[in-house]
C-alpha cells in the first residue's frame, strides 16, 4: 500500500499525559498537512510542511501542540498535557505540486 | 460565519434518484475546489476536483460559480453505495484547505 499511513490508529490516554502521532506521506509528496476532525464537523487545518519546513500553523495549534518533519519525509504531531477537548480524529494528508490532498486513515485520540 | 458552508442534511433519497448538494465559500481569493467523500469513521477520500468549466465523472457532476461563490455536486442514478458524507473543500491562496462540515446522504432501497 503506497498511500498515506498513520500510527497509531487509536490512542486512549489520561488527561495530562503527552501523546505523539506519526504520519508517513506518499513517498513522492513533498507537502504534508495535519488536520483535526471532531464529530459532525469537517477537518480543521492545523499545520502544513513543505519538505522539512513548517510553513503555516493555525491558531488552533496551541503551544501544547508541536509538529515536526525533520527529514522531509515522515512527520510527528505531539500534544503535551492533553485535555479532554483534544479528543478528536487527527488526520494527516499529503500532496505533490498538484495540490490535491490525499488523507491517511487518521489517529483517533480519546482523552479520559 | 464559517468560511465554507454546507447544508448538513441529512438527504434521504431512494435508489435511482438524482440529488444535488451546494456549498458556499466566503473567501473570494480561493483558488481550488474539491469534493471529498467520507464514510463513517473513515478518512475523507477525494471524489473530484472542481474546475471552472465544470466537470463530470460518470454519475457525478461538479460545477463552480465564482461570481456567486458556490460549488455544487450532482449525483445521478444514486446507488446504495453512495451513502456517505460529502465534504466540500476550498484551498485558499496559501496552502491550507478549508472544509465544510459535510452533507450526509443516505440512499435507501
Amino acid at each position: 500500500d503506497t498511500g498515506v499511513s498513520q500510527d497509531p490508529r487509536h490512542k486512549i490516554t489520561k488527561r495530562g499525559q503527552n501523546v505523539t502521532f506519526r504520519c508517513d506521506p506518499i513517498s513522492e509528496h513533498n507537502r504534508l498537512y495535519w488536520y483535526r476532525q471532531t464529530l459532525g464537523q469537517g477537518p480543521e487545518f492545523l499545520t502544513y510542511f513543505q519538505n522539512e519546513a513548517q510553513l503555516e500553523k493555525s491558531r488552533l495549534l496551541s503551544d501544547r501542540f508541536s509538529a515536526e518533519r525533520p527529514k522531509g519525509s515522515f512527520s510527528t504531531l505531539e500534544i503535551q498535557r492533553t485535555e479532554q477537548g483534544d479528543s478528536a480524529m487527527y488526520l494527516c494528508a499529503s500532496s505533490s505540486f498538484t495540490d490535491t490532498q490525499y488523507f491517511g486513515p487518521g489517529t483517533r485520540l480519546t482523552v479520559l | 460565519r464559517k468560511e465554507v458552508e454546507q447544508d448538513p442534511g441529512p438527504f434521504n433519497v431512494p435508489e435511482g434518484a438524482t440529488v444535488a448538494f451546494n456549498c458556499t465559500y466566503s473567501n473570494s481569493a480561493s483558488q481550488s475546489f474539491f469534493w471529498y467523500r467520507q464514510d463513517c469513521r473513515k478518512e475523507p477520500k477525494l471524489l473530484m476536483s472542481v474546475y471552472s468549466s465544470g466537470n463530470e465523472d460518470g454519475r457525478f457532476t461538479a460545477q463552480l460559480n465564482r461570481a456567486s461563490q458556490y460549488i455544487s455536486l450532482l449525483i445521478r442514478d444514486s446507488k446504495l453505495s453512495d451513502s456517505a458524507t460529502y465534504l466540500c473543500a476550498v484551498r485558499r491562496n496559501n496552502n491550507d484547505m478549508r472544509f465544510g462540515a459535510g452533507t450526509r446522504l443516505t440512499v435507501k432501497p
